[in-house]
């Protein structure tokens, strides 16, 4: 079956702009996450969802960071006045419940300029 | 604070030479060790996930083995297509999260490079 997806695969944008990132989780999943992985820099956490709602957001690095998910399914994570520090690949993951594997995406490639 | 160390930081293998990840952790209460394997440019892919000391999972090439404060990848007789960053990563119980934390640490990764 189909795995995680996101959109766009590669993202490049001026310092100050707003971009969102999409994730479209394995079907049935119920749990989905956000990843960070910059160069040199191992995984981070920032955020996870169960159905709509996020009982952590500890990871997010500040609050121009923000997440989304809707209808149980899509999520969209959104980066206000971006920074150069912000340039990473943002990873998402899906599972199927609490305590299961998480599958990830390919990523979305975020440079700013 | 939950932390993850990997070992080598990258490895040069020739085919069929056998050899050994490690991945030391330090947490709170483990709810879950995984392996996953990421390609360049590509999403990490999940290998195995270890839940107690002793336990031992295999694929084709590849064996992951737990203790207290370590997991090994095995990798017997590694081919080309073995070669790929290799990363460890652990769940745990956490005193402020009922049920457990649901996020994953991550090491940085071994990059093993298998030459023909």
């Amino acid at each position: 079956g189909a795995g995680v997806s996101q959109s766009p695969s590669n993202k490049v944008t001026e310092k100050g702009k707003d971009v969102e990132l999409r994730c479209d989780p394995i079907s049935g999943h119920t749990a989905l996450y956000w990843y960070r992985q910059s160069l040199g820099q191992g995984l981070e956490f920032l955020i996870y969802f169960q159905g709509n709602s996020a009982p952590d957001k500890s990871g997010l690095p500040s609050d121009r960071f923000s997440a989304e998910r809707t209808g149980g399914s899509v999520s969209t994570l959104t980066i206000q006045r971006t920074q150069q520090e912000d340039s990473a690949v943002y990873l998402c993951a899906s599972s199927l419940g609490l305590a299961r594997t998480q599958y990830f995406g390919p990523g979305t490639r975020l440079l700013v300029l | 604070e939950d932390q993850v160390t990997q070992s080598p930081e990258a490895l040069r293998l020739q085919e069929g030479e056998s050899s050994s990840l490690n991945c030391s952790y330090t947490v709170s209460g483990l709810r879950g060790l995984f392996w996953y394997r990421q390609d360049p440019g590509k999403g990490p892919e999940f290998l195995f996930t270890l839940y107690s000391a002793g336990e031992e999972k295999e694929k084709e090439r590849l064996k992951a083995t737990l203790t207290k404060k370590e997991s090994f990848l095995h990798i017997t007789a590694p081919k080309p297509e073995d070669s790929a960053t290799y990363l460890c990563a652990v769940q745990a119980w956490s005193p402020s999260v009922e049920g457990g934390s649901e996020k994953l640490v991550f090491g940085k990764g071994t990059k093993l490079t298998v030459n023909p």
